[in-house]
């Protein structure tokens, strides 16, 4: 049984970084893509980036000079940073799973944590 | 960056009833690359079709995918209870950077 469970702090102050880490059980880490994906209080899904087993990345260009995803296999986590964060960055965050096959396609998100609500308020 | 628009913002609906759900893409999507979720409050997505047209493992054949280039469709048939639910299509472009729509809910009619 795959799981994924996401921790860190629940609220964070303006212009500070938000860190979360996503610890993954039944799973190997390898030939994976590892997801943050967030979501604004009633708002839709947003992807974030991905870090897969290599250690490549791959962000949002909206947050791109914002973010960075890095993977500790040895741990079987992967980890969020945000930085300078604002009141629009209010959000629950989402890790999730992603198969990337050689021909192009894929098997997105198919596992995913329960998520876990960030407020940027001082 | 593709851009996808979901139609009808909100659908009211029966059970037993037909759902028709609409995913537009700004520019030409790789079939292999378009997606579609179920959320439900509280709760984080769950992937239903993969592909465009292949269900995830478990997912009941009354969900069915269709459509290419920039014109895709999810299908339920016979709503259940269950289904009654928020539905995104995404996709994701040759440099892998992934977007979803902004979904579509299906409340009870």
């Amino acid at each position: 049984q795959v799981q994924l469970q996401e921790s860190g702090p629940g609220l964070v102050k303006p212009s500070e970084t938000l860190s979360l880490t996503c610890s993954v059980s039944g799973s190997s880490m390898m030939k994976f893509y590892w997801n943050w994906i967030r979501q604004a209080p009633g708002k839709g899904l947003e992807w974030v980036g991905y870090v897969n087993s290599s250690g490549n990345t791959n962000y949002n260009p909206s947050l791109k000079s914002r973010v960075s995803i890095s993977i500790d296999t040895s741990k079987d986590q992967f980890s969020l940073e945000l930085m300078s964060v604002t009141a629009a960055d209010t959000a629950v965050y989402y890790c999730a799973r992603t198969t990337y096959f050689a021909d192009g396609s894929s098997y997105p998100f198919d596992f995913w944590g329960q998520g876990t609500l960030v407020s940027v308020s001082s | 960056e593709v851009v996808l628009t979901q139609s009808p913002v909100t659908l009211s609906l029966s059970p037993g009833e037909r759902a028709t759900l609409s995913c537009r893409a700004s520019q030409n999507v790789r079939s292999r690359s378009l997606a579609w979720f179920q959320q439900k409050p509280g709760q984080a997505p769950r992937l239903l079709i993969f592909g465009a047209s292949n269900r995830a493992t478990g997912v009941p054949d009354r969900f069915s995918g269709r459509g290419s280039w920039t014109d895709f469709t999810l299908i339920i048939d016979r709503l259940e209870p269950e289904d009654f639910a928020v539905y995104f299509c995404q996709q994701y472009d040759t440099s892998l950077i992934f977007t979803f729509g902004p979904g579509t809910k299906i409340d009870l009619k």
